[in-house]
């Protein structure tokens, strides 16, 4: 089946540590995407890459940091440097054609720091 | 910049038809998309317009009018499952097809 996964589900870390989340897709798509959601909001964009080896600041990018060296993987570091990481995170991938702006999901990380 | 408007909160009875608004200021529109998200869920794509006009999917249709920045979401014959919070989204203005999103709209669905 295709689709993206995401792992851990669930992630608790301690303040200052830095975190990695992971995000794979086996759809083929050149785009992916990293979104941040805090309860009761939107979806705000971090990230986001349209082939490998590159990759584009979004809205809210600081304290952030990814990579694309493989067109299925798109992993998200969550740094000390981010003020209040802890938040929803979803990845997302498209197949990057113009005109329908479809982007598929995956289930998301819940991260938690203490 | 971009900005999205969207009601917080619509609270609609089984079986009934309930709209969802959307009116949105940004550079360079594309088209308006429509997500649905169940609590704890990740977003799924419900439609898409980028032309004026309604455009239907079985029970879900959506409208778009250009020229006054508008869209709505139209939910019929609701059912409980239904229940969830719908997102309207906006291309960037890069052009790279990612999207900014509205804060969302809470559906509650009751018997």
């Amino acid at each position: 089946d295709g689709g993206i996964t995401q792992s851990p589900k669930y992630l608790f870390r301690k303040e200052g540590q830095n975190v990695t989340l992971s995000c794979e897709q086996n759809l083929n798509h050149d785009a992916m995407y990293w979104y941040r959601q805090d309860p009761g909001q939107g979806l705000r964009l971090i990230y986001y890459s349209q082939i490998v080896n590159d990759f584009q600041k979004g809205d809210i990018a600081e304290g952030y940091s990814v990579s694309r060296e493989k067109k299925e993987s798109f992993p998200l570091t969550v740094t000390s440097a981010q003020k209040n990481p802890t938040a929803f995170y979803l990845c997302a991938s498209s197949p990057r054609d113009r005109g329908t702006d479809t982007q598929y999901f995956g289930p998301g990380t819940r991260l938690t720091v203490l | 910049g971009q900005s999205l408007e969207q009601p917080s909160e619509v609270t609609a009875v089984e079986g009934a038809i309930v709209q969802i608004n959307c009116t949105y200021q940004t550079s360079g529109f594309y088209g308006l998309s429509w997500y649905q998200q169940h609590d704890g869920g990740a977003p799924t794509f419900l439609s898409y317009n980028a032309l004026d006009g309604l455009e239907e999917t079985g029970r879900f249709s959506s409208f778009l009018s250009r020229s006054d920045s508008y869209g709505y979401l139209l939910l019929q014959e609701l059912q409980m499952k239904d229940s969830a919070s719908y997102f309207c989204a906006v291309e960037g203005p890069t052009g790279a097809n990612n999207l900014f999103f509205g804060t969302g709209t809470r559906l509650t669905v009751i018997p």
